[in-house]
């Protein structure tokens, strides 16, 4: 079965400074897709960034950038220039192609640091 | 367009009884997706229908059904409620394509506290 992990309960940073969260998962399969999540105070989840397994150019979205290495599966997500408003739980989550059965981490609760 | 939306936004129930939770999807969006998510636990997916179909399920106990309607619209419902049934309730809507990626639209979800 999969599994994907963060092992990162919490995390702070200094407003305008840079974080990495970290994710692992685990699949026997080849064709998938990653992602991050974020989920604000008020709840309403938005995706942050996407990866295609099958892609090994890293993801880039503005502030937001992932490092994935397949073989270690890992897809750790940096964020840049960090903003009071990045403040969030981060979920990272697997889906297997071809399904629509999301598996996400347990979540990293992000501090920024005025 | 409307985001998605979920109501009640907040429940107070006690052990033994049932709840319905509804979710409607983003007008277009015929997949619809629940999650319940609790400390610790992170989101643990329970279905997910497409065309009034329940096309995959979660690892949780039949006390937890759902049904989609010919408008996308979506209800889950909770019997014989549990105090482990405390939790964020999320709903998630996608619109089905050539892909077999297709990015989820969530709800701001339901609060249920069972006492």
């Amino acid at each position: 079965a999969q599994t994907v992990t963060q092992s990162q309960p919490e995390m702070s940073v200094q407003e305008a400074e840079t974080v990495t969260l970290s994710c692992t998962y685990d699949t026997s399969e080849s064709d998938y897709y990653l992602f991050w999540y974020k989920q604000p105070p008020s709840r309403q989840m938005i995706l942050v960034i996407r990866q295609e397994a099958y892609k090994q150019q890293n993801a880039t979205e503005n502030r937001f950038s992932v490092n994935f290495q397949k073989a270690a599966k890992s897809f750790s997500l940096k964020i840049s220039d960090s903003q009071l408003g990045d403040a969030a739980m981060y979920f990272c989550a697997y889906l297997r192609s071809g399904t629509y059965k999301y598996i996400f981490g347990t979540g990293t609760r992000l501090k920024v640091l005025a | 367009k409307a985001g998605v939306t979920q109501t009640p936004r907040y429940l107070i129930k006690t052990r033994g009884q049932q709840v319905t939770l509804s979710c409607s999807p983003i007008s277009g969006h015929r997949s619809v997706s629940w999650y319940q998510q609790t400390p610790g636990q992170g989101l643990q997916f329970l279905f997910e229908y497409f065309s009034e179909t329940q096309r995959n399920k979660g690892n949780f106990p039949g006390r937890f059904s759902g049904r989609q309607f010919s408008n996308s619209r979506s209800e889950m419902n909770v019997s014989t409620l549990e105090l482990g049934d405390s939790a964020l309730y999320l709903c998630a809507s996608s619109l089905p394509g050539q892909s077999s990626y297709n990015e989820q639209f969530f709800g701001p979800g339901t609060r249920l506290t069972v006492l």
